[in-house]
């Protein structure tokens, strides 16, 4: 059993709603991450949070706002997205720097679909 | 570009054959290497990961890797393959910096028969 949770794990939304896709990882993991994937492709990096601050945008639309309010939870808030933005959206988290030797627990995904 | 690669798209195997599952890599210094696996409709499992030390590594559900240097490569082997080991299988490295950045091969789809 995956030790990260994602909620929720199925979203339909139109264009012009407001959604949020929440993290919770009780691992006491400094470092967290959104990634996007698409069908059988490879996750592709979206956001990461280092002690709560972000650290690395992968040049995301604005229409993804992340959010980082304790070391546990990392949200992934949602406005006006497009239908090319329905993929599986991985949490993932990490201990910082080379204390873990960079391996990264994964949730199970939520499973975004745009209409 | 430093990246991991994977050449097969997909890998088809009977059960109770060996199975590998290939990965090359181009990074300069000493690599932080990973395989993960995704069955349908789930997150990414972490099976194993090469740091430093000995070059084969023993993973998650018989799976192990050797990681060869001269050969840039960091295959994925289990003796006797299972029709529940069939998923996507992702090599990953360690990007470097001070968070963990992970980035992804392509993957390999692996079909075991019965």
């Amino acid at each position: 059993d995956t030790e990260v949770t994602q909620t929720p794990k199925h979203l339909v939304m139109g264009m012009t709603n407001k959604k949020s896709l929440k993290c919770e990882q009780h691992m006491g993991h400094r470092a967290m991450y959104w990634y996007k994937q698409k069908a059988k492709k490879p996750p592709e990096l979206m956001f990461v949070y280092s002690y709560e601050k972000l650290s690395i945008n992968e040049s995301v639309p604005s229409r993804f706002s992340p959010e980082c309010p304790n070391s546990s939870l990392l949200n992934l808030h949602l406005h006006a997205l497009q239908p090319e933005d329905s993929a599986l959206y991985l949490c993932a988290s990490s201990q910082v720097g080379t204390g873990g030797n960079g391996e990264l627990f994964f949730g199970e995904g939520s499973r975004l679909t745009v209409l | 570009a430093q990246s991991v690669a994977q050449p097969e798209d997909q890998v088809n195997v009977a059960e109770g054959n060996p199975l590998t599952v290939k990965c090359t890599y181009s990074v300069s210094g000493n690599p932080y290497l990973f395989w993960y696996v995704q069955y349908p409709n789930r997150g990414l499992q972490f099976l194993l990961k090469y740091i430093t030390g000995d070059n084969l590594v023993k993973g998650s559900y018989g799976f192990e890797a050797e990681f060869n240097k001269s050969q840039t490569s960091f295959h994925l082997k289990k003796p006797s393959a299972l029709v529940s080991d069939s998923a996507l299988y992702f090599c990953a490295r360690r990007d470097g910096g001070a968070t963990n950045k992970l980035i992804f091969g392509t993957g390999t789809l692996l079909a075991v028969q019965p």
